[in-house]
């Protein structure tokens, strides 16, 4: 398997601008996680769905940030409008049992 | 509130000089504690995962433990590609299912 893929890889926006970033999970995983890693807060958990299913949004910071899974092969992030201090690296995870597998992330920086 | 603290933030190392990483947690009830590695610019990997206090499990030069209150992850003898920062995760009982707690992380420098 290719493992989690995430794309874009890098994202330089503007403030105010509309971002999305995508997730294909590991064929077979039933769950799939959105995490936000900065220096100060480290990993932070904003989302997880199941089964396709949106379990835990507690952590989705604002109206701001939405997140989509229509199908077990592809999930969306969407941050809209973007801020300076959304700028950070998102993860998605995938997982069938408790280990959760990540992908190499999108940097995204918000000017 | 869960907590999750990792000890050092950041260790060096000469190649062959073995050491302890530490994670500490706080949570009403572990349903488990996970071991990350992560490489700059990459996802992090998964490494083990400890269930009950006095669990083991070794891969290669790593070995992690766990107790009640915290868990170890040896590194005996490390090599340059052992450099990374380490994470540590607990799984509450009392949170949402598949809720992960990250520390912070250790970051591990080996040099030749």
């Amino acid at each position: 398997d290719a493992g989690v893929i995430q794309s874009p890889r890098h994202e330089v926006t503007e403030m105010g601008q509309e971002v999305t970033l995508r997730c294909k999970p590991i064929s077979g995983h039933n769950s799939l996680f959105w995490y936000r890693q900065t220096m100060m807060r480290g990993l932070e958990l904003l989302i997880y769905f199941n089964n396709n299913v949106p379990i835990d949004d507690s952590g989705m910071p604002e109206d701001r940030f939405s997140a989509k899974m229509p199908n077990a092969s592809f999930s969306t992030l969407k941050i809209q409008p973007s801020e300076p201090r959304d700028s950070a690296v998102y993860f998605c995870a995938s997982s069938y049992r408790a280990e959760q597998y990540f992908g190499p992330g999108t940097r995204l920086t918000v000017t | 509130e869960d907590q999750v603290t990792q000890s050092p933030e950041a260790l060096r190392l000469q190649e062959g000089e073995s050491s302890s990483l530490n994670c500490s947690y706080t949570v009403s009830g572990l349903r488990g504690l996970f071991w990350y590695r992560q490489d700059p610019g990459k996802g992090p990997e998964f490494l083990f995962t400890l269930y009950s206090a006095g669990e083991e499990k070794e891969k290669e030069r790593l070995k992690a433990t766990l107790t009640k209150k915290e868990s170890f992850l040896h590194i005996t003898a490390p090599k340059p590609e052992d450099s990374a920062t380490y994470l540590c995760a607990v799984q509450d009982y009392g949170g949402s299912q598949g809720n992960l707690i990250f520390g912070k992380g250790t970051k591990l420098s080996v040099k030749p």
